[in-house]
């Protein structure tokens, strides 16, 4: 069983606040990931990890940050939220499992964030 | 531009009958086909396909992918009300991208 945890599962929060979404594996995996998913579209990649001290933007523009300094956290961070950040952030992470094949992701429970 | 490409966006069968689920893809440096069933919240894995041809079954769901043609099929049979959520469809392409497509909504009427 997949064990990658995110808190919180529900958040609202007025316009302008800075807030931070945790998301946390035991499964030791070496790269993580952030999507972005509105109600009835596709997930969308805002930021992924190849390991510690790695990070990269996705293709989606986001104005959030990350950071990776443990393998197992993989926090994601908004400055200043604003209404238009409304929406559901989905964790997940994946390993390399040798040869040209990548692991399947799994993904944590979401947050779903909606900013006034 | 890689992009996967679902059909049909959205499906209603009753129960016991037999659904295909379409998956269509463009991606650079494709590894691997994933599919996923989501429901209120986070995707939940079925099926990874790297070879073609070989077809892969759990219970009812059953999954192939033609890596000459880009497309992949999810197939299930005898539906029951708990098959209803969204169907995801995900290419790997290169050493950390998965391209996700817009995934097939499923109601089975009882």
């Amino acid at each position: 069983e997949a064990d990658i945890y995110q808190t919180p599962r529900y958040l609202v929060i007025g316009t302008g606040k800075k807030i931070t979404l945790e998301c946390s594996q035991t499964m030791g995996h070496d790269k993580m990931y952030w999507y972005q998913q509105d109600p009835g579209m596709e997930l969308h990649l805002i930021h992924y990890s190849y390991g510690v001290n790695s990070t990269e933007k996705g293709d989606l523009s986001s104005e959030s940050t990350v950071s990776r300094i443990r393998t197992e956290h993989f926090p994601l961070t908004l400055e200043s939220a604003r209404p238009s950040h409304t929406s559901q952030y989905l964790c997940a992470s994946s390993e390399y499992i040798g040869g040209p094949i990548y692991n399947e992701q799994f993904f944590g429970p979401g947050t779903r964030l909606t900013v006034l | 531009e890689d992009k996967v490409v679902q059909s049909p966006l959205s499906l209603v069968v009753h129960e016991g009958d037999t659904v295909t689920l379409n998956c269509s893809y463009e991606v650079t440096n494709f590894r691997s086909l994933l599919w996923y069933k989501q429901e209120k919240k986070a995707p939940t894995f079925l099926f990874m396909l790297t070879s073609s041809g070989i077809e892969k079954k759990s219970g009812r769901l059953s999954s192939i992918l033609d890596k000459k043609e880009l497309f992949s099929i999810l197939n299930i049979t005898a539906t029951q009300t708990g098959d209803s959520a969204i169907y995801l469809c995900a290419a790997a392409s290169g050493t950390y991208k998965y391209i996700f497509g817009t995934g097939t909504r499923l109601k089975v009427l009882a």
